[in-house]
């Protein structure tokens, strides 16, 4: 079945440090990839997505390239921010009949320091 | 736009209660899903609907869950007696219409504790 596999967490890392967080997923055909992200207290908000082969999904400085040949879909940002911590969410879509169900990864904490 | 939303935010029950959340989805859209979070098992989709009708309720732990849409703008589910396993936060999320069917906007949750 559709799964997603997601970097352990959680992420410590410094303000204005390189941030990737890693995600592979395996599907039948080809689902559209999508990244969440969870504020403190609060539900899921979309962050950023790609729907085929070689695009690159971006939104606040947060980009993730849709790797077809390695079913992957990392999340990058050049210079994290205090607040971009938070906990993200890899989320690919079912495949076949599952289209409008998302698989949600088990989530990576970040916690970016000053 | 509103957003999505649930009602209660907090809900504190004791054990054999029945236990009723409430989502208004955001105007428009046609899916609603309706997810479980906890710390030991993640995110978990119960159930969700298209149209108002259920369409995947594989996810629901059993019979004691039940999600009931009777319009397009409100759902509940229903927890009837509750257990203290019940305890996570619930989501609700709301997609389609003129957005991406795949774009689900979330609700901020309702934290249930069963005691």
């Amino acid at each position: 079945g559709d799964s997603v596999t997601q970097m352990e967490g959680p992420v410590t890392l410094s303000e204005e440090a390189f941030l990737t967080i890693n995600c592979t997923y395996t599907a039948t055909g080809y689902p559209s990839l999508f990244w969440y992200v969870q504020y403190p207290g609060e539900g899921l908000q979309l962050l950023l997505k790609a729907t085929k082969a070689d695009d690159k999904g971006s939104n606040k400085g947060f980009e993730a390239t849709y790797r077809k040949e390695t079913t992957s879909f990392h999340l990058e940002k050049g210079s994290v921010q205090v607040s971009d911590s938070a906990v993200y969410f890899c989320a690919p879509t079912g495949s076949g009949g599952s289209n409008y169900k998302l698989t949600f990864g088990k989530g990576t904490l970040l916690t970016v320091n000053p | 736009d509103a957003g999505v939303i649930q009602s209660p935010r907090h809900e504190v029950t004791e054990m054999g209660q029945e236990v009723t959340l409430r989502c208004k989805p955001i105007s428009g859209h046609d899916y609603l899903f309706w997810y479980r979070q906890t710390m030991m098992r993640g995110l978990e989709l119960l159930i969700y609907f298209n149209n108002n009708v259920p369409i995947d309720d594989s996810g629901m732990p059993e019979d004691r869950f039940s999600a009931k849409m009777p319009n397009a703008s409100f759902s509940t589910l229903k927890i009837q007696p509750s257990e203290p396993r019940d305890s996570a936060v619930y989501f609700c999320a709301s997609s389609g219409g003129r957005a991406s069917p795949h774009e689900q906007y979330f609700g901020p949750g309702t934290r249930l504790t069963v005691t």
